[in-house]
């Protein structure tokens, strides 16, 4: 009953690094996508998939990178790490889109020094 | 600037009071979600909410959507410790892509 599984679970980075956040997800979800979350702003959405082959931005692409080669896996890609992008990051997946149940990963806590 | 504005940001009351977290927009959603949060854990799904004017009950939570679709509360009754937590509002449009979520209302329930 795995879910949505996400991983580092914590990750600290040196600015100008890069890294890849991973997300699996196995219940065959055509839907998902990327969130950040930061103390009193909710969560934003950075990038989302609609199926294999197919990506597009969110509110906060910007420094993120993803790509949807598999229906199973959406990993993101930060290029060049900024002290910004410190948060705790949040992988979703649906059936099918954004307003159906989403289903949450646990989240990676990412600290940019 | 939010499209969500979720109110109060936090909330500490006693176990056995009431509550009620509202979420207010200036735009028209097809759906409104509930979500529960835990530390260290993601969102967890409460209710959806898609009729203008609809009531929905889980338990001791009572979820509205109004009847612009702009806005929507979640009430509830005499409140418990285990329901201590940040709850999220999230709207989504028709055949739309993205979900906009409120920025959170952290609530805390003391025994």
């Amino acid at each position: 009953n795995a879910g949505v599984t996400q991983t580092p679970k914590f990750q600290v980075l040196k600015t100008g690094q890069s890294m890849t956040l991973q997300c699996a997800q196995d219940m065959n979800h055509e839907y998902m996508s990327w969130y950040r979350q930061d103390p009193g702003m909710g969560l934003r959405l950075i990038h989302y998939s609609v199926g294999a082959g197919i990506t597009d931005q969110g509110e906060v692409p910007n420094g993120y990178n993803v790509s949807r080669s598999t229906t199973e896996d959406f990993p993101l890609r930060l290029l060049s790490a900024a002290p910004s992008q410190t948060s705790v990051y949040f992988c979703a997946s649906s059936k099918r889109r954004a307003g159906e149940k989403l289903f949450f990963g646990s989240g990676t806590q990412l600290s940019v020094l | 600037t939010q499209l969500l504005e979720q109110s109060p940001q936090f909330l500490s009351i006693q176990e056995g009071e009431n509550l009620t977290v509202y979420c207010n927009s200036s735009s028209v959603f097809s759906s409104l979600q509930w979500y529960r949060q835990e530390p260290g854990e993601g969102p967890v799904l409460l209710v959806t909410v898609v009729t203008g004017g609809e009531v929905k009950k889980l338990k001791r939570l009572t979820f509205q959507f109004g009847d612009a679709r702009k806005d929507s509360s979640l009430h509830i009754t005499a409140a418990q410790p285990g329901d201590t937590g940040l709850y999220l509002c999230a709207g989504g449009r028709a055949a739309g892509n993205k979900l906009t979520f409120g920025g959170g209302t952290r609530v805390l329930v003391k025994p």
